[in-house]
């Protein structure tokens, strides 16, 4: 069974712009989490989706923003990029099983200038 | 403030000791999940503990979560190079929403 997919990789992008960032879940997954992974917060919660709703959202500005589709595949976007979003954003899908455990995918590593 | 505390922050250890990493908490989790991550990798699943009290055994690696539930821990006997990488510990508290610790860089030197 194929984990969870994200593009691109790598990013770079200059202050101001926008991004967005997919990713594809586990098939059968319709549980999509999103985080933030810096050296000095660690992983901090963005938001998690399901069904296409957002179901829980973490303390990030309104500029993060994300969807889910049908099929479960989910975006992230981020609006008027800073320097401080420069991270590894992680999205993660949640299994059949034990209902909490999350399945993470390799990550998008964003750089902004 | 981190939910979940983790120590040591760094531990670096010769091939063939022990290790012991720390997840501690004044919260109740329902479950509390173990990930190590790799530069540049997102964090693979380890285990996950749902009950309080539960050992669970991974080959060399041994987790406990406490019997309140507010704490775990790893174990891993006989350290292998390959045991290097970030460990992390993450609670659920019946909902989606993972709360992660700050992670313990493992260095396993040959």
């Amino acid at each position: 069974k194929a984990g969870v997919t994200q593009t691109p990789r790598y990013l770079i992008k200059t202050r101001g712009q926008q991004v967005t960032l997919s990713c594809s879940p586990i098939s059968g997954h319709r549980s999509v989490s999103w985080y933030q992974q810096t050296p000095g917060q660690g992983l901090q919660f963005l938001f998690e989706y399901f069904s296409e709703t957002q179901r829980n959202k973490g303390n990030f500005p309104g500029r993060f923003s994300g969807r889910q589709f049908s099929n479960s595949r989910s975006e992230m976007n981020v609006s008027t990029l800073e320097l401080g979003d420069s991270a590894l954003y992680l999205c993660a899908s949640t299994g059949l099983g034990i209902k909490e455990t999350q399945y993470f995918g390799p990550g998008t590593r964003l750089l902004v200038l | 403030t981190q939910l979940l505390e983790q120590s040591p922050q760094f531990l670096s250890i010769q091939e063939g000791e022990n290790l012991t990493v720390y997840c501690n908490s004044s919260s109740v989790f329902s479950s509390l999940q173990w990930y190590r991550q790799e530069p540049g990798e997102g964090p693979v699943l380890l285990v996950t503990v749902v009950t309080g009290g539960e050992v669970k055994k991974l080959k060399r690696l041994t987790f406990q979560f406490g019997d309140a539930r507010k704490d775990s821990s790893l174990h891993i006997t006989a350290a292998q190079p390959g045991d290097t990488g970030l460990y992390l510990c993450a609670g659920a508290r019946g909902d989606y929403k993972l709360s992660f610790g700050a992670g313990t860089t493992v260095t396993v030197r040959a």
